[in-house]
């Protein structure tokens, strides 16, 4: 079974506007965290935010911030004010469990966003 | 900029030789994972360190793959006799803490 969901291979935004990418999660450990990296077509991965699974409240940095909704198990990646070099490819991951050997990371597989003027 | 690096960026080999790959992970970090990355998925996990322990290795981690981490500062993964299923992206990532991994800019694999 698919541990992250990303359901939108790709969307498109205009510059300025926000948008909202959706990432579903399955999990049955209690203890978890959620990220969302950026992937720009150069390669390189870069962290963009972090949700734990029991922090009261949504995770913020700067234009990014993450809707999580633990009941619904979601954690979607919300982008004000897009930017020309927001355009890349986005991924959500979880890590499970919090402690020893159980820090690797489970991606989805990326919803490719394109930013227009 | 002390981020994590990654040689060669790119490789091209033919099937049936030996790549080897390294790893430089951000020096006051302690764990460094691979992951592997083919075209239109998300990276997998195939291994992770604590300093120069291995600690976990993923199912993706055939006979054929070997990770080490001598002394706990870089790492290399070799790939034995590659196949064309073995191209891919590979990239390596390191953490202090039990939050972030930063990723290098991997290594491209082309197996011809």
């Amino acid at each position: 079974a698919q541990k992250i969901t990303q359901t939108q291979p790709g969307m498109f935004v205009q510059e300025k506007e926000a948008v909202t990418l959706d990432c579903t999660y399955d999990t049955s450990d209690p203890s978890y965290g959620l990220f969302w990296y950026k992937q720009p077509s150069s390669g390189e991965m870069i962290f963009l935010i972090y949700q734990g699974s029991y922090d009261q409240q949504n995770a913020t940095e700067g234009r990014y911030s993450l809707n999580f909704q633990k009941a619904r198990k979601s954690a979607n990646l919300v982008i004000s004010a897009s930017q020309l070099g927001d355009s890349a490819m986005y991924f959500c991951a979880m890590r499970e469990g919090i402690t020893g050997g159980g820090n690797k990371l489970t991606f989805g597989t990326g919803t490719q966003l394109k930013v227009e003027l | 900029d002390t981020g994590v690096s990654q040689n060669p960026r790119h490789k091209i080999t033919k099937r049936g030789q030996n790549v080897t790959f390294r790893c430089d992970p951000i020096s006051e970090h302690n764990r460094l994972y691979w992951y592997r990355q083919t075209l239109g998925q998300g990276p997998e996990f195939l291994t992770y360190f604590q300093n120069e322990a291995q600690l976990e290795k993923s199912r993706l981690l055939s006979d054929r793959f070997s990770a080490e981490r001598p002394k706990g500062s870089f790492s290399t993964l070799e790939i034995q006799r590659t196949e064309q299923g073995d191209s891919a992206m590979y990239l390596c990532a390191s953490s202090s803490l039990i939050y972030e991994q930063y990723f290098g800019p991997g290594t491209r694999l082309t197996v011809t």
